[in-house]
């Protein structure tokens, strides 16, 4: 069984600080984990994805991620926050040779201020 | 390229009345996929398909049916439709199906069932 906790239902920060949002994941196996991002009206688009390489993940848009295995965590972060980021963030982990046994998180909303 | 593409936007139906989701995609990828998404939750999956002719449940199938004629169209269909089935209807679609494959995904079909 596989399950993924976002431990913030919202987040707000000033425009220009950094931006954490917080994701803790639970797996028998060794997960494939993702961070996609929704735009008010929008589909979601994916920022990253880990699958085993490195720990560090860079995405788009300034955004990265660390897989932590001993904290079963993989937080998304980005150093300056910008206006456009406002918007839903959804943590996703797979088990391994199956993308139809994706599991979401519930969402981040996060809001960026002026 | 239009990527993932749904149709209509946004419907409201009457307790009993059925519809047909509309999705397409142009990137030729072989699985698709349906998820809806409830409020405040993450989503989650109802049907999948890996290639024309072959579909499967997903976490939560019932009160719909889906059919996959072709590569490119994967229409979601609810029979009888129950206040229930209230939510945001996403397509997506990917070329593979392992837990590294990058889903795609299409706007969304907002959805009221009054």
């Amino acid at each position: 069984a596989q399950s993924v906790t976002q431990l913030d239902s919202h987040v707000s920060v000033s425009e220009g600080t950094p931006v954490l949002l917080r994701c803790n994941y639970s797996s028998s196996y060794s997960p494939s984990l993702f961070w996609y991002v929704q735009h008010p009206n929008k589909g979601l688009q994916l920022l990253l994805k880990y699958t085993s390489a490195a720990t560090l993940v860079k995405g788009i848009n300034g955004f990265e991620a660390e897989f932590k295995k001993s904290e079963t965590s993989f937080h998304l972060t980005k150093p300056s926050a910008h206006m456009s980021d406002a918007a839903e963030y959804f943590c996703v982990v797979t088990l391994f040779g199956s993308a139809r046994q994706l599991t979401f998180g519930s969402g981040t909303q996060l809001t960026v201020l002026p | 390229n239009a990527g993932v593409t749904q149709t209509p936007k946004f419907r409201i139906l009457k307790i009993g009345q059925s519809m047909t989701l509309q999705c397409a995609q142009d990137m030729n990828h072989n699985y698709m996929y349906w998820y809806r998404q409830d409020p405040g939750m993450g989503l989650k999956l109802i049907y999948y398909s890996v290639g024309a002719g072959i579909t499967d449940k997903g976490e939560v199938p019932n009160g719909y049916n889906v059919s996959r004629s072709t590569t490119e169209d994967f229409p979601l269909r609810l029979e009888l439709a129950a206040p229930s089935q209230t939510s945001v209807y996403f397509c997506a679609s990917s070329y593979g199906t392992s837990d590294q494959e990058t889903q795609y995904f299409g706007p969304g079909t907002r959805l009221l069932v009054l």
